[in-house]
């Protein structure tokens, strides 16, 4: 089946830990994204990449990185910089950047213990 | 600064019943409007998306409308199913950033038996 999957579903690191999400899509998309959704609000932009070793930050990129390596995969890494790491983590993908539909993942719930 | 505002925050109707969800923005320049149904712990899936030619867009019993003039969009939800109990994303997209997407905070809506 196409589509984009996110892995693990949940997932707990210790502080001080660096952690690395998956994405991976098969749906031969150009854009990928990387939101983080908090209780309360809404999603906001980590970072986002429009094509194979390219990639921008977002407006909460501190504390994160990422890679693209192969244009069917986009990890996100939450290192021990970012202060407040526990959250739902959201991929997404689309043809391209621009008004096109965006298709998202299953999530990541990300807990610090 | 852009933003998009949803209301009402919560809404609690009875199976069958239909309803109206709120989205206001102030996002310019304007490229395109869509609505995500978001359900608890998972991705947010893809509803409608309209762009400025667009007033109007249906897809089964969810009917979305969008008035570029007031910035203003609407989500109507026809004979409401217990099925549809989950959070509405109101999402706006940037004409000069197609990858700018602007996210409401999201309506949670409660079908009760």
């Amino acid at each position: 089946d196409g589509g984009i999957t996110q892995s693990p579903k949940y997932l707990f690191r210790k502080e001080g830990q660096n952690v690395t999400l998956s994405c991976e899509q098969n749906l031969n998309h150009d854009a990928m994204y990387w939101y983080r959704q908090d209780p309360g609000q809404g999603l906001r932009l980590i970072y986002y990449s429009q094509i194979v070793n390219d990639f921008q930050k977002g407006d909460i990129a501190e504390g994160y990185s990422v890679s693209r390596e192969k244009k069917e995969s986009f990890p996100l890494t939450v290192t021990s910089a970012q202060k407040n790491p526990t959250a739902f983590y959201l991929c997404a993908s689309s043809i391209r950047t621009g008004g096109t539909e965006a298709f998202f993942g299953q999530g990541t719930r990300l807990t610090v213990v | 600064k852009n933003q998009v505002e949803q209301s009402p925050q919560s809404l609690i109707i009875l199976e069958g019943k239909n309803c109206t969800l709120q989205c206001n923005y102030t996002v310019s320049p304007f490229s395109n409007l869509r609505w995500y149904k978001q359900d608890t712990g998972r991705g947010p899936v893809s509803l409608t998306i309209m762009t400025f030619s667009e007033n109007t867009k249906s897809n089964g019993r969810y009917t979305a409308t969008l008035d570029a003039d007031t910035k203003q969009s609407s989500l109507h939800i026809t004979a409401s199913q217990l099925s549809d109990s989950a959070s509405y994303i109101c999402v706006v997209g940037e004409e000069t950033s197609g990858s700018r997407l602007t996210f409401g905070e999201g309506t949670q809506l409660t079908v009760n038996p």
